[in-house]
């Protein structure tokens, strides 16, 4: 099977202050991981994704994420937050050895409300 | 280039009411997914699709739902009779090809359905 989990519903970060949002996961084989943002009313968006190679991984709107295989993390970092920033955003996974049900799509986290305060 | 494409953006129907929610991937994708988002349940798969053919329909939730697929450039989620606890967010998204192989599954705006 495969699972993930964000241990916060809600962050706070002043705004221009560094920002991260947890994620760890729980897969089988080496895992496929995938962060999405959600601003109110809209769909979700890529951020960026770690397949293979290196362990930090960079994408849109200046976020980062490190992969971490001996902690099954994949926590989304930003080095000075906006304003802007404030959003939902999702981890996800894909364990390419998983075959169950759904198995060509992706498991979502429950979301991070990131809030950023001027 | 233009992304998923979901239709409605909010429909407000009443209990009882066929609901039908349409959806266009974006062009080449292969790969189709319908979602359904609720504060309760979070995000969870509904259906997919690959090259028009369902693959998995293990998360739809009664056969009160039924989803297809009719060509590469439509498909639809069809809800009959509707009940209030249907009321969510339903996401169709697409992929070219496998998520199992890093690809990367892109979203629609979403169809807020409010059942009354």
């Amino acid at each position: 099977a495969q699972s993930v989990a964000q241990p916060e519903d809600q962050v706070n970060v002043a705004e221009g202050n560094p920002l991260t949002v947890k994620c760890t996961y729980s897969v089988s084989g080496n895992p496929y991981l995938f962060w999405y943002v959600q601003y109110p009313n809209r769909g979700l968006q890529f951020l960026l994704k770690y397949i293979t190679g290196d362990n930090l991984v960079k994408g849109s709107y200046g976020f980062e994420a490190e992969f971490n295989k001996s902690q099954t993390s994949f926590h989304l970092k930003k080095p000075s937050a906006l304003v802007s920033d404030s959003a939902l955003y999702f981890c996800a996974v894909r364990d390419p050895m998983y075959s169950g049900g759904g198995a060509d799509g992706l498991t979502f986290g429950k979301g991070t409300h990131l809030i950023i305060q001027p | 280039d233009a992304g998923v494409i979901q239709s409605p953006r909010h429909e407000v129907t009443e209990m009882g009411q066929e609901v039908t929610l349409r959806c266009k991937p974006i062009s080449g994708h292969d790969y189709l997914f319908w979602y359904r988002q609720t504060m309760m349940r979070g995000l969870e798969l509904l259906i997919y699709f690959n090259n028009n053919v369902p693959i998995d329909d293990s998360g739809m939730p009664e056969d009160r739902f039924s989803a297809k697929m009719p060509n590469a450039s439509f498909s639809t989620l069809k809800i009959q009779p509707s009940e209030p606890r249907d009321s969510a967010v339903y996401f169709c998204a697409s992929s070219f090809g496998l998520v199992g192989s890093g690809n990367t599954i892109y979203f629609g705006e979403g169809s807020w359905l409010t059942v009354v």
